[in-house]
């Protein structure tokens, strides 16, 4: 079955640079779908934050577009996300989702999430 | 992009049955029909439960229902259970090329 498993940081220092890894196991990331970012600050609603397709195409939320980035490495098979000057209002649980087809929303496979914290 | 408005909050009895909204825009919900619907517990990622507005994927109860009329969505639960106890989050692709989420529904149980 497909499995996705985010890693990375815990804790990251305001003005620096989150990053996060997604690993995809039982699919390869090649064969189709497209790779999602989404997080959930504490106590509050889903955001999405982007995606990219194997080939490299990405689509990025315009309220994060100038600080992410997201990338794709299919030898790993695995997305990363990238997200610079972080502030305390980036604390959030970070989710690595697979989408059927792009932007529709249908997300068939999530992560279990990373809570990233920041704080100094 | 703003988010899709959902009610803070629903709730029903055993058996009964439930709506959830979710209100858009002409620039969204109402324009395509890419709206889904996912189910959170507390601490556990999102399932998703509906796509393409109506859709069901495999292993989802046929329970749980979606709808769209104009640029309002619904998702409703029939037969309501104990254990659809949760919080749930629509979503729609809009015409920025983008994908917005509602600010999520609490659906207690009673």
């Amino acid at each position: 079955q497909v499995q996705l498993q985010e890693s990375g940081p815990g804790l990251v220092k305001p003005s620096e640079t989150l990053s996060l890894t997604c690993v995809v196991s039982g699919y390869s990331i090649s064969s189709g779908y497209y790779w999602v970012w989404i997080r959930q600050p504490p106590g509050k609603g889903l955001e999405w934050i982007g995606s990219i397709y194997h080939s490299g195409s990405t689509y990025y939320n315009p309220s994060l577009k100038s600080r992410v980035t997201i990338s794709v490495d299919t030898s790993k098979n695995q997305f990363s996300l990238k997200l610079s000057s972080v502030t305390a209002a980036d604390t959030a649980v970070y989710y690595c989702a697979g989408e059927y087809d792009i932007l529709t929303g249908q997300l068939d496979y999530w992560g279990q999430g990373t809570l990233v914290t920041v704080s100094s | 992009q703003s988010a899709l408005t959902q009610p803070a909050s629903v709730s029903g009895s055993p058996g009964q049955s439930i709506t959830i909204s979710c209100t858009g825009t002409s620039s969204d919900v109402g324009g395509y029909n890419y709206v889904s619907w996912y189910q959170q517990y507390p601490g556990k990622a999102p399932k998703l439960m509906i796509y393409d507005v109506s859709k069901r994927p495999s292993g989802v109860s046929n329970r749980f229902s979606g709808s769209k009329s104009g640029n309002t969505a619904s998702l409703t639960i029939s037969g309501l259970q104990a254990e659809d106890e949760a919080d749930y989050y629509c979503s729609s692709y809009t015409s920025s090329s983008t994908l917005v989420f509602g600010g999520g529904t609490k659906l207690t149980v009673l």
